[in-house]
This record gives structure tokens, sequence and C-alpha cells, in this order.
């Protein structure tokens, strides 16, 4: 059974432009969460989706956005690039979001230049 | 917040030795989660622990849930080298209303481990 796919896996982009990152969950899986990791802070939660509802939100600026699509798919976008958005940016999905066993997806290394 | 301490924060093994790191919080946790992160992959889920006293084996990993539900520990035994990598302990984040925190893990700062041939 496919993981969870997140494209692109890599990315470079400029101060001041916006990105949008894409995940495809575990067929299923309904739930869909976003982490960003940072040397400096570690994974921290970002935001939760089910059923194309945010259910959980992390301390991530309004820059910070997500959405969830009726198959489950999820994108997450950063708008006005800061250098220190650089990081790795990983999904995770699970089938409603409380089995907490969540399986995670290889990521994808945003570089802001 | 709630925060989870992991120590040691590196180690460097031999192959074949038993090694063992800890996670401990200042608040309880339901559920214990261990992961491991390769460089430039996700974290992948080896043990999740849900009953405070439980111990759980998976091959040459064993983890136990604390009995004050304020700590974890995994062992990896006969190391090897494709142990090398970071490991993660995890819980599910505190809610304010007590309730069920979506999609929310708190995650320990993370153990790097080095294993020579």
């Amino acid at each position: 059974k496919a993981g969870v796919t997140q494209t692109p896996r890599y990315l470079i982009k400029t101060r001041g432009q916006q990105v949008t990152l894409s995940c495809s969950p575990i067929s299923g899986h309904r739930s869909v969460s976003w982490y960003q990791q940072t040397p400096g802070q570690g994974l921290q939660f970002l935001f939760e989706y089910f059923s194309e509802t945010q259910r959980n939100k992390g301390n991530f600026p309004g820059r910070f956005s997500g959405r969830q699509f009726s198959n489950s798919r999820s994108e997450m976008n950063v708008s006005t690039l800061e250098l220190g958005d650089s990081a790795l940016y990983l999904c995770a999905s699970s089938v409603s979001g409380t089995e907490y066993g969540y399986t995670f997806g290889s990521g994808t290394r945003l570089t802001v230049v | 917040g709630q925060q989870l301490n992991q120590s040691p924060q590196s180690m460097f093994i031999q192959e074949g030795e038993d090694v063992s790191m800890n996670c401990t919080s200042s608040s309880i946790f339901n559920t214990w989660l261990w992961y491991k992160q390769d460089p430039g992959e996700g974290p992948v889920l080896l043990i999740a622990l849900y009953k405070a006293g439980e111990l759980t084996s998976n091959g040459r990993l064993t983890a136990q849930f604390g009995i004050t539900r304020k700590d974890s520990f995994l062992n990896i035994s006969a190391s090897i080298p494709s142990d090398v990598g970071i490991y993660f302990c995890a819980g599910p984040a505190e809610t304010n209303a007590g309730g069920t925190s979506y999609g929310k893990l708190t995650f320990g700062q993370g153990t790097i481990l080095t294993v020579h041939p």
C-alpha cells in the first residue's frame, strides 16, 4: 500500500514569494497533519485537517495556511516567505487523527534565499 | 506548554552494543511514541505505548511506558550500522479543555545515534 506522498521533495524560493506544498495521505486516511522541522526548533505542529475542516492549529503566523480536498489530499501554503521559513515540511496521515501513531511522508525541503 | 526532554542528545557506539535512551516530561502523557528519522526522510514509527507500565518489543527494540506516565525508555539491543539515525519520543499534545488534540504531537529534541562498524 502506498505511503504518504509529498511533492515536491525540494524547493528553492526567494524571500517574499509564496509556495504551495502538497501531501497525498495513505488511502483510507482522512486526517492530515503538517509539521515544520528545523535544527533549532525541532518538529513543530502547524495544523491538522479532517474531512476538509481544520480541527487543530499550532502557533504559526497567518502566512501559513492549509486546506484539504474531498479526496483527503492536502496542501499547505506559505505566503511572503522569510529566510526563517527554510525547513523540512512534513505531513503525516492517520485514519481519524486520534490514533496518534501517525505515518509521515518524506517531506519537502524548502530553502528560502 | 508541554515539553519532552530526551537524553542523551547523542550517542556514539560500537556495532553490537546495546543502547538505551529515555524521555521525560513534567506532565502526564497517555500515549508514548518512539520514531526514528533517517537523513532526508520523515520519521518512521517504531513503537507505540498506550498503557502505564507497558513493555513492548519490535525486533531488537524494546520500549517501556513509565509507571508515573511522565517517562518512557527505548532500548536497542545488538546495534547494527543501519540503526544510525535520530530517535524521537513523542506524545499527544495536551489541550486546554482536556479533549483530543487532533494531529498534534509533542516531540522530544531527538537522540542522534552513530554506530561504528
